[in-house]
């Protein structure tokens, strides 16, 4: 069945880096743009970044540009997403989710497909 | 950036009941070169990732219960379940993916009375 698993999440010191990996299976990965968003403790949703089907657009929030980048690896069927410079208001479940439009030059719809998530803790 | 703004923030609703959250959009999410409406709509229960209910504003994704309906164009949108089940009880949440970044309104938490 169509699954995303998530991983790499950790307890991390302010200034610190984490990588999250996001595993699919189920589906054709490389067909598919796909999203990071998370979820501060008791906070609503919060979109993080966006990467198109094939790596070659990406998006940002502002609150991470600079610091978070996405990437992916289709012959690995993995999304990732490094994280540097960690502050405390990164402190969130994150989830990947897959976009719902397959093979879409524009991307960045709505997202059909969730994992359960990882959570990154940062704190000293 | 596009804001959402749901409302309530909460609400309770008794069983059979009819439910019904909005959300506003700041500027129109409404494309004009497809005529779509660039919003969805989603669930989450305790401890669960989100789950997707509607997009393009109306249309119900494959599985869901057909008491869960969507409607509005512009900049106002409804979400609306007609006769409210104990396993409805979550936060929902309405998005735009007009433009980005993709902005969340801040989620109705929906609870039996």
């Amino acid at each position: 069945q169509v699954q995303l698993v998530e991983s790499g999440g950790g307890v991390v010191q302010p200034g610190g880096s984490l990588r999250l990996s996001c595993a699919a299976s189920g589906f054709t990965f490389s067909s598919f743009g796909m999203h990071w968003v998370r979820q501060a403790p008791g906070r609503g949703l919060e979109w993080v970044a966006f990467i198109r089907y094939d790596g070659s657009n990406k998006y940002y929030a502002d609150s991470v540009k600079g610091r978070f980048t996405i990437s992916r690896d289709n012959s690995k069927n993995t999304l990732y997403l490094q994280m540097n410079s960690l502050r405390g208001e990164d402190t969130a479940v994150y989830y990947c989710a897959r976009d719902g439009m397959a093979d879409s030059r524009r991307g960045n719809y709505y997202m059909d497909v969730w994992g359960k998530g990882t959570t990154v803790t940062v704190s000293s | 950036d596009i804001v959402m703004t749901q409302s309530p923030d909460s609400l309770a609703v008794s069983l059979g009941e009819r439910a019904t959250i909005n959300c506003k959009s700041s500027q129109s999410v409404l494309y004009s070169s497809d005529n779509n409406n660039y919003l969805a709509w989603y669930q989450q229960k305790p401890g669960q990732p989100p789950k997707l209910l509607i997009y393009w504003a109306s249309t119900r994704e494959s599985g869901v219960p057909d008491r869960f309906s969507g409607s509005g164009s512009g900049t106002d949108f409804t979400l609306t379940i007609s006769s409210l089940q104990a396993e409805d009880v979550a936060v929902y949440y309405c998005q735009q993916y007009y433009s980005t970044p993709i902005t969340f309104g801040q989620g109705t938490r929906l609870e039996i009375k």
